[in-house]
């Protein structure tokens, strides 16, 4: 079966300090994967998702970046936190599938458990 | 943009009475659309979802939601509530387009009283 592994589940970092948070997937290959961050009343926002290796498609123009070095592995780093990078982090995979309309298709998501990020 | 829109923050229903939670889409074409549920303490869930086909869709729990084209909605539905559903809801959609980019709305959560 598939399981989803994301840490560290709880994070107090300093403001401008790096920060590097992991996502591995188990049971399955090329997974879709992704990254949210949920912060009160503001929903999932997303932040990245890759359907391979090296491809890497980012929604957040901050100081936040992403990058999958090995099929089933998803990192998510900044250089220098800012308070406004507080927040809870979820890491997620899907199946990839063929669209209805030809491309790649959705998918139901499977989440991490988080990482709960605090910037002091 | 692709947008996903909640308008109800916040909602408290009875046990036993009916809900409604509503969502909204802005894209033109049909998209791929989901409705997840985060219980305290818990991890999203996925409640149901509508790729193609019959416009009303079950899903866990008892619940339901119909995909109106014409009003771009994507609306939850259950008969009676129960107050194991206290928890918060999400809408999702993905376009077919861009399928592998999944937008979630802001949430709506679910209180239940007694």
């Amino acid at each position: 079966s598939q399981t989803i592994h994301q840490w560290p589940a709880t994070l107090v970092q300093p403001v401008g300090s790096p920060l590097s948070l992991e996502c591995t997937v188990e049971g399955t290959s090329n997974p879709n994967l992704y990254w949210y961050r949920q912060a009160a009343g503001r929903g999932l926002q997303l932040l990245f998702y890759s359907v391979g290796i090296g491809q890497i498609s980012s929604e957040v123009p901050q100081n936040l970046s992403a990058s999958r070095p090995q099929d089933r592995q998803f990192i998510l780093s900044s250089k220098k936190l800012l308070l406004s990078d507080s927040g809870f982090y979820l890491c997620a995979w899907s199946v990839p599938t063929l669209g209805l309309a030809g491309g790649y298709g959705a998918n139901v998501l499977t989440f991490g458990a988080g990482s709960r990020l605090t910037v002091l | 943009a692709q947008s996903v829109t909640q308008p109800d923050i916040h909602i408290t229903v009875s046990e036993g009475a009916s809900l409604e939670l509503r969502c909204n889409y802005s894209y033109g074409a049909t998209p791929y659309l989901f409705w997840y549920v985060q219980s305290p303490g818990q991890g999203l869930q996925l409640l149901l979802k509508y790729f193609s086909g019959d416009t009303l869709v079950q899903g866990i729990k008892g619940f339901e939601a119909e995909f109106k084209r014409s009003q771009s909605s994507f609306n939850l539905r259950k008969p009676s509530v129960h107050w194991s559903d206290a928890a918060e809801y999400f809408c999702a959609v993905a376009r077919y387009s861009s399928a592998s980019k999944i937008i979630f709305g802001s949430g709506t959560r679910l209180s239940i009283r007694p």
